[in-house]
């Protein structure tokens, strides 16, 4: 089993619709999660952090479940913007914390 | 403050030769993790360091892969003896502290083509 596991997708959607993406992880010692974005041919970055309360930021939500151990992100009002690959990440212990990634979620939002 | 810088951006190297890849964390941080993404794949890590130790090397190839961080100057990911397997991008982060509760920064990576 797969640490990080995501849908690599695609998903294809119009723009303003909601969609969502969720991401199981194995390690339950897991300490740390977040959701990044990668652009085509270029690095990661930061999308959000996800708590354990669950957090929004604008169009964004980001929720975590530890007992099943998945984490998800909720889109709204899709925008063309959007289309990228999300990358769900799990900071894991392991004697250090290493950022430990799924293989990504694309994204292509069209008119 | 600038971010993390990698150079090069593209690296062209034929069989056999030797590749090194430098990172240079952003100013405060003195953790560095290296990553490889082939194409059309995630992320892989594969070594973790701090100023002048290697932390975790655990996804590291055994044969051909070094990495350093001195206690001067930037990482370096050192490919001896490419082959076309090692072509992708290779990505660098950096922290100011262990990841346990925070997220770590990335360069705009190199892109190895091995001809």
């Amino acid at each position: 089993r797969k640490e990080v596991e995501q849908d690599p997708g695609p998903f294809n959607v119009p723009e303003g619709a909601t969609v969502a993406f969720n991401c199981t992880y194995s390690n339950s010692a897991s300490q740390s999660f977040f959701w990044y974005r990668q652009d085509c041919r270029k690095e990661p970055k930061l999308l959000m952090s996800v708590y354990s309360s669950g957090n929004e930021d604008g169009r964004f939500t980001a929720q975590l479940n530890r007992a099943s151990q998945y984490i998800s992100l909720l889109i709204r009002d899709s925008k063309l913007s959007d289309s990228a690959t999300y990358l769900c990440v799990v900071n894991s212990p392991g004697g250090s914390y290493i950022p430990t990634f799924g293989r990504g979620t694309s994204l292509i939002v069209h008119p | 403050n600038a971010g993390v810088m990698q150079n090069p951006r593209h690296l062209v190297r034929r069989r056999g030769q030797e590749a090194r890849l430098r990172c240079s964390p952003m100013k405060g941080h003195s953790h560095v993790y290296w990553y490889r993404q082939l194409p059309e794949e995630g992320l892989k890590f594969m070594v973790y360091l701090q100023k002048e130790n290697i932390i975790d090397e655990s996804g590291m190839p055994k044969e051909r892969f070094s990495a350093e961080f001195p206690k001067e100057g930037p990482s370096i990911l050192r490919i001896q003896q490419v082959v076309r397997g090692d072509s992708a991008a290779y990505f660098c982060a950096s922290s100011p502290q262990n990841l346990q509760d925070t997220e770590a920064f990335f360069g705009q990576g190199t892109r190895l083509t091995v001809v």
